[in-house]
């Protein structure tokens, strides 16, 4: 079946330096990617999201870039700080399953001061 | 936020209990959404309904039985759960499903329910 697979799991970086989370899907018909973010005790948020038509977009010091053809898109955070700690969950949906949502397993980041 | 609500917020039950989870949205929004939230599968979608209709079972146990008499409630009745069912049972909600149309299937979360089964 479909499936989203999300790299790393872990993720540690310095204040201020960038990073970068990438999924890749397999249903080639999926046409939207969803990156929601997920602090400690609190419900995931959508912090940017890019549509098939679209190879990048950018949000402050947020960005998704998408490549349809390697069927992978990934989240890019500059400029890190210590509120961009949390857990990113990659998704992917599209018109052949419109209501089937296929979330990646998750991307722990850290920020160390 | 107030968006989408759950309750309860945390729920022990035993293996012979029933007991029902409930969501409310007040955004308007045409789908909603569970899912399961645990160490193992991160986030697994459950149920979808849109416009009240069932639109996706994701192979769940029959021990979990959804229901949506409207557009703005969704429940989730449990009956015989098992230990390995303890995890956080999420709701959300959408204008509408998302991948359908360009600028309306922003999925908002509800805060959750933490379900522990002894």
């Amino acid at each position: 079946g479909e499936n989203v697979e999300q790299h790393p799991s872990t993720l540690s970086v310095q204040e201020g330096d960038s990073a970068v989370i990438k999924c890749t899907y397999s249903d080639s018909a999926s046409n939207y990617f969803p990156w929601y973010k997920q602090e400690l005790g609190k419900r995931p948020q959508l912090i940017i999201d890019i549509r098939s038509n679209v190879g990048e977009k950018k949000d402050q010091r947020i960005a998704v870039t998408l490549n349809k053809t390697a069927k992978h898109f990934s989240l890019h955070i500059t400029e890190t700080q210590p509120e961009d700690s949390a857990v990113y969950f990659c998704a992917s949906t599209g018109y052949s399953s419109a209501s089937k949502i296929i979330f990646g397993s998750g991307t722990r980041l850290s920020i160390r001061p | 936020e107030t968006g989408v609500t759950q309750t309860p917020r945390h729920l022990v039950m035993g293996m012979t209990n029933k007991k029902s989870l409930k969501c409310e949205q007040h955004l308007g929004h045409n789908a909603m959404y569970w899912y399961k939230q645990s160490a193992k599968k991160p986030l697994e979608l459950m149920f979808v309904y849109n416009f009240k209709e069932q639109t996706e079972n994701n192979s769940v146990p029959s021990r979990f039985s959804p229901e949506c008499p409207n557009s703005s409630h969704l429940f989730l009745h449990l009956h015989t759960l098992q230990p390995e069912d303890s995890a956080l049972y999420l709701c959300a909600s959408s204008q509408e499903l998302a991948g359908v149309s360009s600028r309306a299937d922003t999925q908002y979360f509800g805060p959750g329910t933490r379900l522990t089964v002894l």
